[in-house]
C-alpha cells in the first residue's frame, strides 16, 4: 500500500490566519481525500481532492473555508482558512485505489491544529 | 446523511480476555464496510474490508462479520494484549456516497 507523508504533524495557530496542511504520497493514486475529526466527534469528509480539476466537497464544507490543491497524482493540500477555535481538530488525508481494494484506505499520519 | 454507529463507545478489558464489539449501519444500498485501527499519534490502519454479506476475515488474533441484510458488522479479538489497545473504526459505503464512518470504539487492555 502507499506510504503518505502529511506535514505539519501539529501546529498551535491564531484565530484569523490561514493553515496549510500538505500531503506526500510515494505513488501515483487515483483517489485522495481529506478528513477531520473535530474532538469527541466522527472521522468527517471534508472532501475529495480531484487531480487538474476543482475538489468536490461534502455537505457543510465550502472551498472558499478549506480550499484545495491537487496538482498531481502524488500530492495534495489542504488550507484551512480564517481559522476560528471551532477549526481545532485533527485533519487527516487518505489515498486509496479503490473502494474494495484489500487494502482499504490508507492515511496520513494527521495533522493536530489548534487554534487559539 | 447515512448513520453509522458503533457500540459500546469504549471499553476496559483484562489482558487475555476476548472481546467485540459492533458497527450498525443502513441495511440498503451495501456497498463496502471497512474497519480501522487507529492508535494514539499515529495513522488509521486498515484491518479489513469487507464486501460480501456472510463475509468473514481474520487476521491473527482478529476477525470480523458482515451482515448486510440486517445492518451490522462485528469485530472480535481473541486473548486481547496491551498493544491491542486503540480506536476501532468501521466505515460504511453504500452505492453514491463516500465512506462514513462511525464514531469508534475505544478499547483498553489492561495488563
Amino acid at each position: 500500500s502507499a506510504v503518505i507523508s502529511q506535514k505539519p504533524s501539529r501546529d498551535i495557530c491564531q484565530r484569523g490566519t490561514s493553515l496549510t496542511i500538505q500531503c506526500q504520497v510515494d505513488s501515483q493514486v487515483t483517489m485522495m481525500f481529506w478528513y477531520r475529526q473535530q474532538p469527541g466527534q466522527s472521522l468527517t469528509l471534508i472532501a475529495t481532492a480531484n487531480q487538474g480539476s476543482e475538489a468536490t466537497y461534502e455537505s457543510g464544507f465550502v472551498i472558499d473555508k478549506f480550499p484545495i490543491s491537487r496538482p498531481n497524482l502524488t500530492f495534495s493540500t489542504l488550507t484551512v482558512s480564517n481559522m476560528s477555535p471551532e477549526d481545532s481538530s485533527i485533519y487527516l488525508c487518505s489515498v486509496g485505489k479503490t473502494d474494495k481494494s484489500i487494502y482499504g484506505y490508507t492515511f496520513g499520519s494527521g495533522t493536530r491544529l489548534t487554534v487559539v | 446523511i447515512l448513520n453509522v454507529e458503533q457500540s459500546p463507545q469504549s471499553l476496559h478489558v483484562q489482558e487475555g480476555d476476548s472481546t467485540n464489539f459492533t458497527c450498525s449501519f443502513p441495511s440498503s444500498n451495501f456497498y463496502a464496510l471497512h474497519w480501522y485501527r487507529w492508535e494514539t499519534a499515529k495513522s488509521p490502519e486498515a484491518l479489513f474490508v469487507m464486501t460480501l454479506n456472510g463475509d468473514e476475515k481474520k487476521k491473527g488474533r482478529i476477525s470480523a462479520t458482515l451482515n448486510t441484510k440486517e445492518g451490522y458488522s462485528y469485530l472480535y479479538i481473541k486473548g486481547s494484549q496491551p498493544e491491542d489497545s486503540a480506536t476501532y473504526l468501521c466505515a460504511f459505503k453504500n452505492y453514491g456516497q463516500n465512506f462514513v464512518f462511525g464514531p469508534g470504539t475505544r478499547l483498553s487492555v489492561l495488563p
